[in-house]
C-alpha cells in the first residue's frame, strides 16, 4: 500500500510569513492528491484537489503544487484564521485513500 | 446547502455491534458515492469505507475489512455504517462524506460527525 507521510509535523511562523508543507508518497500517485485544512474543534474541509486545483471559495493565498511523488501546499501570508491541522490524501486508487499524518499550524 | 447529518454519540462493550446513519440533504444523493472517514481523539484521518451512487460496489480500509459494512438506501438519502466486532481502537469521531463526484475519490462535504466510544 501506498504511504502518505508529510512534514513538519507542526510548525510555528509568524503572520504574514509564507509557510510550505510537504506530502511524499512512497510510490507516484501522478496529480491524485488532494489537501485539507482542519481547523481546532472543526470539520475539515477541501482546500486543493488534483494537486493544484484550488477549491471553489478557497482564498488564493493557499496554493498546491507537485506531481509523482512529492506534492507542496503553500500558504504564500499565514493569516491568523489559518491555525488548523492540514492533511494530504491520496486517491490514486480505492481501497487505498490514505491520508498523511497531519501537519499542525501555529501563529507564532 | 449540501447537509449530512450523523447519528448521535454512542457507546458500546468491546465485541459489540452499532449502525451508523447519515441523512443527506440538498445535493441529489444517488448520483454520488458517499464515504465514511474517522478520527481518533487526538489523532489524524483515516479513511474507513466507499460505496458507489448505486450500491454496487463497496471498498474498506484494512482495519475494519470482515467487521464494518457501508451501505445506502438512496430512496431516504441515507448512509450506513454497520459496525461489528468492535475493538477499543474503533474509538473515533466517525464522519459521513461526500464524494465529490468527479471519478475521483476525495470529499468535498463532511458531516458534524459522531462520536462512537468502544469501551468496557
Amino acid at each position: 500500500d501506498i504511504q502518505m507521510t508529510q512534514s513538519p509535523s507542526s510548525l510555528s511562523a509568524s503572520v504574514g510569513d509564507r509557510v510550505t508543507i510537504t506530502c511524499r508518497a512512497s510510490q507516484g500517485i501522478s496529480n491524485y492528491l488532494a489537501w485539507y485544512q482542519q481547523k481546532p474543534g472543526k470539520v475539515p474541509k477541501l482546500l486543493i484537489y488534483a494537486a493544484s486545483t484550488l477549491q471553489s471559495g478557497v482564498p488564493s493565498r493557499f496554493s498546491g503544487s507537485g506531481s509523482g511523488t512529492d506534492f507542496t501546499l503553500t500558504i504564500s501570508s499565514l493569516q491568523p484564521e489559518d491555525v488548523a491541522t492540514y492533511y494530504c490524501q491520496k486517491y490514486n486508487s480505492a481501497p487505498g485513500l490514505g491520508f498523511g499524518g497531519g501537519t499542525k499550524v501555529e501563529i507564532k | 446547502e449540501v447537509q449530512l447529518v450523523e447519528s448521535g454519540e454512542l457507546v458500546v462493550q468491546p465485541g459489540g455491534s452499532l449502525r451508523l446513519s447519515c441523512a443527506a440533504s440538498g445535493f441529489t444523493f444517488d448520483d454520488y458515492a458517499m464515504h465514511w472517514v474517522r478520527q481518533a481523539p487526538g489523532k489524524g484521518l483515516e479513511w474507513v469505507s466507499l460505496i458507489t451512487w448505486d450500491g454496487i460496489t463497496t471498498y474498506y480500509a484494512d482495519s475494519v475489512k470482515g467487521r464494518f459494512t457501508i451501505s445506502r438506501d438512496n430512496s431516504k438519502n441515507s448512509l450506513y455504517l454497520q459496525m461489528n466486532s468492535l475493538r477499543a481502537e474503533d474509538t473515533a469521531l466517525y464522519y459521513c462524506a461526500k464524494d465529490s463526484g468527479s471519478g475521483f475519490y476525495y470529499f468535498d462535504y463532511w458531516g458534524q460527525g459522531t462520536l462512537v466510544t468502544v469501551s468496557s
